[in-house]
């Protein structure tokens, strides 16, 4: 069964730091794009950052660049999210998302972060409040 | 306010059809995939829809999607109680070179 669970979700001060993780399993992790999405309290859903196969190309929405770093450790089947200087407008249920896999490997490698989530975890409270 | 427009709000009656309408641009919706979600607050959002109009697996054939220029679209027929939640909009901008959600369309079954 494909399965993605989030952890390391907390109560922050603001300006503080937290680690997210993303435990895969259940497919060839080092396959895919992985995502990160928010919701905060009321709001819609927010695209934060994703991050290809191997980790060597990543995108941020802009209000968390230079503070959110997404990461993988493929030996590991996990995904990470560091996100430093924490503001209160951060708080959010934050999940973790598969992408989707079309075409061939060439067009999965120049395309795939153009290529919708597929698989979501239950997601982690993340507040930053003091 | 986001890029990508939909209607806050749709409802319908048990059987009836809605349709959620998704408005970007050239450089959104006009050249990339869209992709649809159902989601209720604090659950795994669930896919409905990919590239435009391919359902996933155990998605039932009640919903479609369609894209035309630089809009998209979700159709529900046959509206279940079980259909009502939230319904988001998604895609690639390659001007922005992020993704992008709608604002969420509130679907309700009187």
């Amino acid at each position: 069964e494909v399965q993605l669970v989030e952890s390391g979700g907390a109560l922050v001060q603001p300006g503080g730091s937290l680690r997210l993780s993303c435990a895969a399993s259940g497919f060839i992790f080092n396959k895919y794009w992985m995502t990160w999405v928010r919701q905060a309290p009321g709001k819609g859903l927010e695209w934060v950052a994703n991050i290809n196969e191997d980790g060597s190309e990543k995108y941020y929405v802009d209000s968390v660049k230079g503070r959110f770093t997404v990461s993988r450790d493929n030996t590991k089947n996990s995904l990470y999210l560091q996100m430093n200087s924490l503001r209160a407008e951060d708080t959010a249920f934050y999940y973790c998302a598969r992408g989707d896999y079309f075409g061939s490997e060439s067009y999965y490698r120049r395309w795939g972060h153009k290529l919708g989530m597929a698989v979501w975890g239950q997601g982690t409270t993340v507040t930053v409040s003091s | 306010q986001s890029v990508l427009t939909q209607p806050p709000s749709a409802s319908g009656a048990p059987g009836q059809r809605v349709t959620i309408s998704c408005f970007g641009s050239s450089s959104n919706i006009g050249g990339n995939f869209v992709y649809w979600y159902q989601h209720l607050p604090g659950t795994a959002p669930k896919p409905l829809m990919y590239r435009n109009s391919q359902r996933p697996s155990g998605v039932p054939d009640r919903f479609s999607g369609s894209k035309s220029g630089s809009s998209a679209s979700l159709a529900i027929s046959g509206l279940r109680s079980e259909d009502e939640a939230d319904y988001y909009c998604a895609v690639w901008d390659d001007s922005l070179s992020t993704w992008l959600f709608g604002g969420g369309t509130k679907v309700t079954v009187l």
